[in-house]
């Protein structure tokens, strides 16, 4: 079975901080990851994927994340924060060869960003 | 851009009543989810529909739960008889294909269930 742990639910940065959320992924098959961002009231937003490409994704607004194999992680980072990233981060895993598609999420990360 | 969206963005109902909960997917995709998160929970897989049929669904996705594409735009998810815990917010998502690199699930923005 599939699942992602990402650690710390709050995480809090300066603003013009480096950004870095952490996710490990437990897979049995190469996977596809992803980053997914929830502005306040507002639904899930893709920052960036990773689909056995390029280990090295750069997504929307800055954000990169590394695909390390060596280490079943999958962090997203951003050399500068903004405080309008200040939102949940949700980090997610898909089996590329699974019939249903289905995304399965971890628990979410609250990046707060302080002035 | 092309988004999902979703009504109502929030529903209270009492217990044993049925909710119809809607979204209206990107037009030109085929493939189409279910999603839910219980507040401070995980969000949560609930069913694929593709070809007008649903391709998977999970555990939670008992009998109480259908899915429907009713008239070619609109996906809908009924449940029939609610709980307390069906009490969550639910994503509604579409994707053109199967993920890949040029494909992927976009998220509508949720329809905040409450049942009393």
């Amino acid at each position: 079975a599939q699942s992602v742990t990402q650690l710390g639910s709050h995480v809090s940065v300066s603003e013009g901080a480096l950004v870095l959320l952490r996710c490990n992924y437990s897979s049995s098959v190469p996977p596809y990851l992803f980053w997914y961002v929830q502005y306040p009231n507002q639904g899930l937003q893709l920052l960036l994927k990773y689909t056995s490409a390029a280990t090295l994704v750069k997504g929307i607004n800055g954000f990169e994340a590394e695909f390390k194999k060596s280490e079943t992680s999958f962090h997203l980072t951003k050399p500068s924060a903004h405080m309008s990233d200040a939102a949940e981060y949700f980090c997610a895993v898909s089996d590329p060869w699974n019939r249903d598609d289905k995304i399965i999420f971890g628990k979410g990360t609250r990046l707060h960003i302080l002035p | 851009e092309p988004e999902v969206t979703q009504t109502p963005s929030h529903q209270v109902t009492q217990m044993g009543q049925e909710v119809i909960l809607r979204c209206v997917p990107i037009s030109n995709h085929l493939y189409f989810y279910w999603y839910r998160q219980i507040l401070g929970q995980k969000v949560e897989f609930l069913v694929s529909f593709y070809n007008n049929e649903i391709s998977e669904k999970s555990e939670i996705f008992d009998d109480q739960f259908s899915v429907e594409r009713p008239d070619g735009s609109n996906f809908t998810l009924k449940i029939r008889s609610t709980k307390l815990e069906d009490s969550a917010m639910y994503f509604c998502a579409s994707s053109r294909g199967r993920t890949s690199l040029t494909d992927t699930q976009y998220f509508g923005p949720g329809t905040r269930l409450t049942v009393l």
